[in-house]
């Protein structure tokens, strides 16, 4: 079975702070994402990675930015916390690129900025 | 660029009842278009498939129907528990994924 592995499932930090989040997968998937999902607006991509070091800017990645040093981990960072950062962060994992592969998703970050 | 319309936020079904949820498209006929499952408070988990050129999909208890002309699929549980209580969500590929925002299910014992 797909693991997908996220570092924590509630997170509270305060307004400024950076935050990481970490995000594994263990079947060597070679694309990983970064979502956020909150009420009434669904699942936004905020950051994916095709390849180790390379990502790509998803709907939403203004006060995001992403590492990816190694193939099976996919790290979301915030640079400085804001309010509106409070959601759900849910990051998944597919085969390869452009091809009809399902994601696998972790089990969520719920974080709450004060 | 393409909208997904899950038309039903909620729907209230009693058990043993057929479940249909319809997921809607605007613009070009996606290749395939995925359905996934989520319980709160946790992420999305794949259920089926569905490509262009398949009318019809199964998979013990779910059925998916792709419909391009109608720029439509619908998404049945038959014989529906109320463990089948969950939001659905359905993803088509533009780029990547975009999905959805769900229909809640909710089936009454």
């Amino acid at each position: 079975d797909v693991k997908v592995t996220q570092s924590s499932r509630y997170l509270v930090k305060r307004t400024g702070e950076k935050v990481f989040l970490e995000c594994v997968q263990d079947m060597d998937h070679e694309n990983m994402f970064w979502y956020r999902q909150d009420p009434g607006l669904g699942l936004r991509l905020i950051y994916f990675s095709y390849d180790v070091k390379m990502k790509e800017k998803g709907d939403i990645p203004e006060g995001y930015s992403v590492s990816r040093e190694k193939k099976e981990r996919f790290s979301l960072i915030l640079e400085s916390a804001s309010t509106n950062q409070t959601s759900m962060y849910l990051c998944a994992s597919s085969l390869a690129f452009g091809a009809t592969h399902e994601q696998y998703f972790g089990p969520g970050t719920r974080l709450t900025v004060t | 660029s393409q909208k997904i319309e899950q038309n039903s936020e909620a729907l209230n079904i009693q058990e043993g009842k057929t479940a249909t949820l319809t997921c809607n498209y605007t613009n070009y006929s996606p290749a395939y278009l995925q359905w996934y499952r989520q319980d709160p408070g946790r992420g999305p988990v794949f259920l089926l498939l569905i490509r262009e050129n398949e009318k019809e999909k199964r998979k013990e208890r779910l059925k998916v129907t792709f419909d391009t002309t109608l720029k439509q699929s619908l998404f049945h549980i038959t014989a529906s528990q109320p463990a089948d209580s969950a939001t659905y969500l359905c993803a088509l590929p533009q780029g990547n994924l975009i999905f959805g925002k769900g229909t809640k299910l909710s089936v009454k014992p």
